[in-house]
């Protein structure tokens, strides 16, 4: 069974300060894309950066970027200069070719000022 | 802007009832999908469809249908609703190859007394 895992329920992190989240998966395609969604209290799911697996180099969007493992099968997210609206569930996914995306459970992301 | 619209945000249904889920989308995209969210399991597909009529189960279709009958809507039903059922349903879709990520709807939270 393809499977994601985000170890960390729950992380906080001081405002301005820099907070890595944690994913691992399991396939044994090599060719897939890896997701990061942030969900806001408005519920909406919001595409944060993507990560093609047969590129080497890790993905950046702004303050957030990426540290993509492929051997290991990890790919964390790090938010720097954190600021209160990165407040929300983080979830990391990912997806083999035509075929439908599997979820981590969540790490709520709880940012202080 | 392009939009998956759910047509609940919050729902509360009796035990027994029939349930429908209305999701439309106005991207053309051929895939459209139905996650329920639980707290700590993260998302779980219930079914998707990759073109009209058709339907495919995913990890958890029990107690669940659902219909295509037009290539922007895409239906969820409970056929008797339980209160195990008691969820946020999240409605998603993508072009052929999903390689982008998915495009999701705001949710609908059911709760069923």
């Amino acid at each position: 069974a393809q499977t994601v895992t985000q170890s960390q329920p729950e992380m906080s992190v001081q405002e301005a300060e820099t907070v890595t989240l944690s994913c691992t998966y399991d396939t044994s395609e090599s060719d897939y894309y890896l997701f990061w969604y942030k969900q806001p209290p408005s519920r909406q799911m919001i595409l944060v950066i993507r990560q093609e697996a047969y590129k080497q180099q890790n993905a950046t969007e702004n303050r957030f970027s990426v540290n993509f493992q492929k051997a290991a099968k990890s790919f964390s997210l790090k938010i720097s200069d954190s600021q209160l609206g990165d407040a929300a569930m983080y979830f990391c996914a990912y997806i083999v070719y035509n075929n439908d995306m599997r979820f981590g459970a969540g790490t709520r992301l709880t940012v202080k000022p | 802007d392009v939009k998956v619209t759910q047509s609940s945000r919050y729902l509360v249904k009796r035990t027994g009832e029939k349930v429908f889920l209305e999701c439309v989308q106005d991207m053309d995209h051929e895939n459209m999908f139905w996650y329920r969210q639980d707290p700590g399991l993260g998302l779980r597909l219930i079914y998707f469809s990759y073109d009209v009529k058709m339907k495919e189960k995913g990890d958890i279709p029990e107690g669940y249908s659902v219909s295509r009958e037009k290539k922007e809507r895409f239906s969820l039903i409970l056929e008797s609703a339980s209160t195990n059922q008691t969820s946020m349903y999240l409605c998603a879709s993508s072009p052929e190859a999903g390689n982008y990520g998915y495009t999701f709807g705001s949710g609908t939270r059911l709760t069923v007394v």
